[in-house]
């Protein structure tokens, strides 16, 4: 059974730069796409983007000038770097495996961007 | 810009059937759109139950079910039950320049 796994700083300053790294245990990260999603507290989801495993990305427009997504599959990982960050940019992130909305989701990491 | 809409709350009694509906401020939802369902509890990762407007994910019971109707996609779920009582986002394909978008979540009490 697949796993995905967000891990990072849960606290990010100001203007700086937010690195997230999602492990992925029990299967491959060849063959698929995998998503970026991040929930506000309290409100609702927003889809920040993918990268298929061939290193192809396609980012939301809203946050296309600040967010790259890299993978890694020597080691099975995805990554998410959002840059110049601020407080609206405090969320839960989600990573998630799979095409046509059906989405393996990972369990999720708080980042917290305060001063 | 276009946006997707969802009612932010409905309610259900227990056994009974509900209907939940994912639409656009500009334009009708159809399967071009790829429409997909997630539930999500407080403080829990999302789950996906629909894709691809109709297909179930694995694991899901039958009584959830998507479909297109009218200008708008929709959920259903028949005999619902206590723990249904949950966050319900769509999500939509608006094409490779605009990506996926989530709709605003509908919360669903079983009451």
């Amino acid at each position: 059974q697949v796993q995905l796994q967000e891990s990072g700083p849960g606290l990010v300053k100001p203007s700086e730069t937010l690195s997230l790294t999602c492990t992925v245990s029990g299967g491959s990260i060849s063959g698929y796409y995998w998503s970026w999603i991040r929930q506000p507290p309290g409100k609702g989801l927003e889809y920040m983007g993918y990268i298929y495993y061939t290193g192809t990305t396609n980012y939301s427009p809203s946050l296309k000038s600040r967010l790259t997504f890299l993978v890694d599959t020597s080691k099975n990982q995805v990554s998410l770097k959002l840059n110049s960050v601020t407080a609206a940019d405090t969320a839960v992130y989600f990573c998630g495996r799979g095409s046509y909305g059906d989405l393996r989701w990972g369990q999720g990491t708080l980042v917290t961007v305060s001063s | 810009q276009t946006v997707v809409t969802q009612e932010p709350a409905l309610s259900v009694s227990p056994g009974g059937t509900v209907t939940l509906t994912c639409g656009l401020t500009s334009g009708s939802v159809s399967t071009s759109h790829y429409p997909s369902w997630y539930q999500q509890t407080p403080g829990q990762a999302p789950r996906t139950l629909i894709y691809s407007t109709n297909t179930r994910s694995s694991g899901v019971p039958d009584r959830f079910s998507g479909s297109i109707l009218g200008n708008r996609a929709a959920l259903t779920i028949t005999g619902a039950q206590a723990d249904d009582e949950s966050d319900y986002y769509c999500m939509l394909y608006m094409g490779s320049g605009m990506n996926w978008v989530f709709g605003g979540g509908t919360k669903l009490t079983v009451l």
